[in-house]
């Protein structure tokens, strides 16, 4: 039983295409995350969003929008791919938002540019 | 930007203990110790976390010094499924301060 999955697993587009990434948990959990990790490994928050709240890192492009169907569900869509968006991106989800509680990670997206 | 210091690397021999240490001397009172590792190409695996006292589950076991400045992840009997890189996180509470935020990590390279 897949506790955090995404589609697709690999994902290959064209500089100026506009893609979504989906994201769901079956674990009841209220708060989800997506990350970011590039070619030099670092694993970065770009967002995490319960049904309360939304935060956004700063520092992600707003070519970069989270949606939320339901809180079983965040998919995340990027506008106007660049090339530099070429990366591994995870979603993960926690009960909560709080220190204690555990996040779960998805298998991963390889998004490649061309 | 993460507040804990790693090695970059570390290798083990197979059957033995990995001591993986971690410094984090600016950690505050209500902040939590966490350790994740990343296998080749997987999502990162939460492994046991912490705040003031020493913990030990199933997979490993975390050391905290009293003054919580630094803290040491033990895989007791290493094997070579467990070669990874592991981060060392210190985690706030509420908010953004509640987010996972990763560092660079130690790969632990564990060898037959």
């Amino acid at each position: 039983d897949t506790a955090v999955s995404q589609t697709p697993k690999y994902l290959v587009t064209q500089m100026g295409n506009d893609k979504s990434i989906k994201c769901e948990q079956n674990l009841g959990h209220d708060t989800m995350y997506w990350y970011k990790q590039d070619s030099k490994k670092f694993l970065k928050i770009m967002f995490s969003y319960n049904n309360k709240e939304l935060i956004i890192n700063e520092t992600v492009p707003n070519r970069f929008s989270p949606k939320s169907p339901d809180k079983a569900h965040l998919n995340l869509h990027i506008n106007s791919l660049e090339l530099g968006d070429s990366a591994v991106y995870f979603c993960a989800s926690s009960q909560g938002g709080l220190a204690g509680e555990t996040q779960y990670f998805g298998p991963g997206t390889r998004l490649l540019v061309l | 930007d993460a507040k804990t210091t790693q090695p970059p690397s570390m290798d083990c021999a197979e059957g033995r203990a990995a001591n993986l240490p971690c410094n984090h001397s600016t950690i505050s009172g209500n902040e939590y110790v966490y350790w994740y590792r990343q296998i080749h190409s997987q999502g990162p695996q939460y492994i046991i976390h912490g705040l003031k006292n020493n913990e030990t589950n199933e997979m490993a076991s975390l050391i905290i010094t009293e003054d919580r400045k630094s803290s040491t992840l033990i895989l007791p009997h290493a094997t070579l499924r467990d070669t990874a890189v592991y981060y060392c996180i210190v985690r706030g509470v509420g908010g953004s301060q509640g987010n996972l935020i990763f560092g660079k990590g130690t790969k632990l390279s564990v060898k037959p």
